[in-house]
């Protein structure tokens, strides 16, 4: 049974820490997502690659957050320094490019930024 | 005004009742829509997905969508308490920048079923 995992399911941290989240995408999927969710503003993207290249990370807070693919099999996510505003839980998705009904989703980090 | 409009909830039905889920979007260009259902912690999975206007039917779930009103819908037949969860809606216009897999997500509509 495919499936993205995703490391650590919950993090608990100090402001101005740094974190990193973990994404294994499906093998044979191209294209993997990374989301942020709250309450107040739902499910939003803050970047997405394609074939390990960064397609769009217009939607992440350049200063402070940063996102790679170093192989196929492994996508981060970091926050240096991390503020308390990051508390969410972050999603990461995998797919077949330009497919609209690819999209799979991890379990999700849950960070709480003290 | 968000490019996708969704009730919150939370909407409490009786098992066995009818329900209806509703999305409003802003962006005309959009032609892939789906709805998502996420349990408590966990990630959302795809539910429906249809192209485009029409009806599209999957068991009990139904997903309707009036591209002329910029107006989609999910009804659920017979519900069930294990239906209790957060349904969101997404769409996705092919020709942006984003593609077809550039989804704009609702914040989500909050379900409970009681028994």
């Amino acid at each position: 049974d495919a499936r993205v995992t995703q490391t650590p399911r919950d993090k608990v941290t100090e402001m101005g820490q740094e974190v990193t989240m973990r994404c294994q995408p499906i093998l044979g999927h191209n294209t993997v997502f990374w989301y942020r969710q709250t309450m107040m503003q739902g499910l939003e993207l803050l970047a997405y690659f394609r074939n390990r290249a960064p397609l769009d990370d217009s939607g992440m807070p350049k200063d402070r957050f940063s996102a790679e693919m170093p192989d196929a099999t492994l996508a981060t996510l970091k926050i240096q320094p991390s503020e308390p505003r990051d508390s969410a839980v972050y999603f990461c998705a995998s797919g077949l490019g330009g497919t609209a009904d690819t999209q799979y989703f991890g379990p999700g980090t849950r960070l709480t930024v003290l | 005004q968000k490019e996708v409009e969704q009730d919150p909830g939370p909407l409490s039905v009786p098992e066995g009742a009818i329900v209806s889920l509703n999305c409003t979007y802003s962006n005309s260009a959009f032609q892939y829509f789906m709805w998502y259902r996420q349990y408590s912690r966990k990630g959302p999975e795809l539910l429906m997905y249809t192209y485009s206007s029409g009806n599209k039917e999957d068991g009990r779930f139904t997903a309707q969508v009036d591209k002329s009103s910029k107006y989609i819908s999910l009804f659920i037949r017979d519900s069930q308490p294990s239906d209790s969860a957060t349904y969101l809606c997404a769409m996705s216009d092919p020709y942006s920048g984003g593609g077809a897999d550039g989804l704009t997500f609702g914040k989500g509509t909050h379900l409970i079923i009681q028994p």
